[in-house]
Parts: C-alpha cells; structure tokens; sequence
C-alpha cells in the first residue's frame, strides 16, 4: 500500500519568486513512479512533472523541478519563477510500476501567486 | 485530439435518484481509471477499467456505485440511490495501455451535487 503526505494546506509566493512545496510519501514498492499535478480553478489535472524512483537524477520540466530524497521518502517540487498561472492546487501522487497498480493522491496543497 | 472529455461538466440530483456520469477516453486508450475528489481532500481511486473488463474495482463502494466501458461507446459510472455524501467531483483518466510512464490523461471531472 502507499500513502502521499502533503503536510502544507496553502501556501503563497511573490510573483517570480520561487517555491517549494513538500511531499513525503510511504511505500512497501521497490519500484514506483512519482508525479505532481496541477489542479488550476478549471479543476483539470495536468501533470506537472513525473520522477522514475530508480532514477537518481532529480527531474526537471522548465521552471518546475523536483528534489528526490529516496532514504527520506521526499518529494518536494520547485517552481522557479512563479507566475500567476501556477495559482492552482497542486497533488503529489505515486503509484508502482507494476501492472494494473493505481495513483495514489495526497490530499494537495494551494498555491497563491501574488501580483 | 479532444483529450478525455467527461460530461455532464456539473449534475445535480436529488436524494434517491441516479446519476450517470460519462467518460470518453483520449482516442487510442483502452484504459479508464475513475477517481472521487471530496472537498479538500485529494482524488481517491474508484475502478480501473478496460475494454469490457473491469481490472480493479477496490476503491468503490460496494452498494449503489457501478462502473461499465463497453466495447463501443463512454465508460459509464453510475450511482443508484443517491446521497448527500455523494457529492463531490468525479475524475475519469484514460491511458493507452497498463504500465504507462507518463501519468494518466485526467477530463475535467464532473461535479455531482445531491440535493
């Protein structure tokens, strides 16, 4: 079983400033996947950016980039720049590599970017 | 490519009728997950379907709640009975086959009220 731990409720970050927001997540997997989501006020899910466990290079997609601490079961993401448009819920999910396996979702996290 | 389309986008119902919600998956996609996003919580895994099978139906409630993808036409899920505790935004995400990599293609949910 896996369960995603996203311990900030909201968060707010100045226009083109940068930010993190924290995930820690528990697995008896040896090997799985790692995501964030975007949830923008449209309510669609877009993903962000994915991170293969097996894979010690942390993952980078533009401005959005993650910091994958394996021993610690951390998944934090970084947005860089911020814009208004990052203004949205944001998920952490996993899911294992193995067939038929399911996302599991933390409970997110809303970002606010202030003009 | 219209992406996964899900409809109605909001459906409000009242106590003790049914709701049936539709998704038609990416084109090329032969798999369907279901999700139930609460208020403030993040999205809970429904059912997994294929084509004519269902995969994994752990995460739905034994009574009331039903789920089809039948070989021609939407996935189905469907909800007998409804009640207050019902409501909430159902997710549908499609991929084109098991083991993917690259996370699921969400729709933009549909948003059931019980009145």
């Amino acid at each position: 079983a896996q369960t995603v731990t996203q311990s900030q409720p909201e968060m707010s970050v100045q226009e083109a400033e940068t930010v993190t927001l924290s995930c820690t997540y528990d697995t008896s997997e040896n090997n799985y996947y790692l995501f964030w989501y975007k949830q923008p006020p449209s309510r669609q899910m877009i993903l962000v950016i994915r991170q293969e466990a097996y894979k010690q290079q942390n993952a980078t997609e533009n401005r959005f980039s993650v910091n994958f601490q394996k021993a610690a079961k951390s998944f934090s993401l970084k947005i860089s720049d911020s814009q208004l448009g990052d203004t949205a819920m944001y998920f952490c999910a996993t899911r294992p590599t193995g067939a038929n396996s399911k996302l599991t979702f933390g409970k997110g996290i809303t970002l606010s970017v202030r003009p | 490519n219209a992406g996964v389309m899900q409809n109605p986008r909001h459906l409000v119902r009242r106590r003790g009728q049914e709701a049936r919600l539709r998704c038609s998956p990416m084109k090329g996609h032969s798999h369907v997950y279901w999700y139930r996003q609460l208020p403030e919580e993040g999205l809970k895994f429904m059912v997994y379907l294929q084509k004519e099978n269902i995969i994994d139906e752990s995460g739905m409630p034994k009574e009331r709640f039903s789920a089809e993808f039948p070989k021609e036409g939407p996935s189905i899920l469907r909800i007998q009975q409804v009640v207050r505790g019902d409501s909430a935004a159902y997710f549908c995400a499609s991929s084109p086959r098991d083991g993917l990599v690259y996370g699921y293609t969400f729709g933009s949910g549909t948003r059931l009220t019980v009145v």
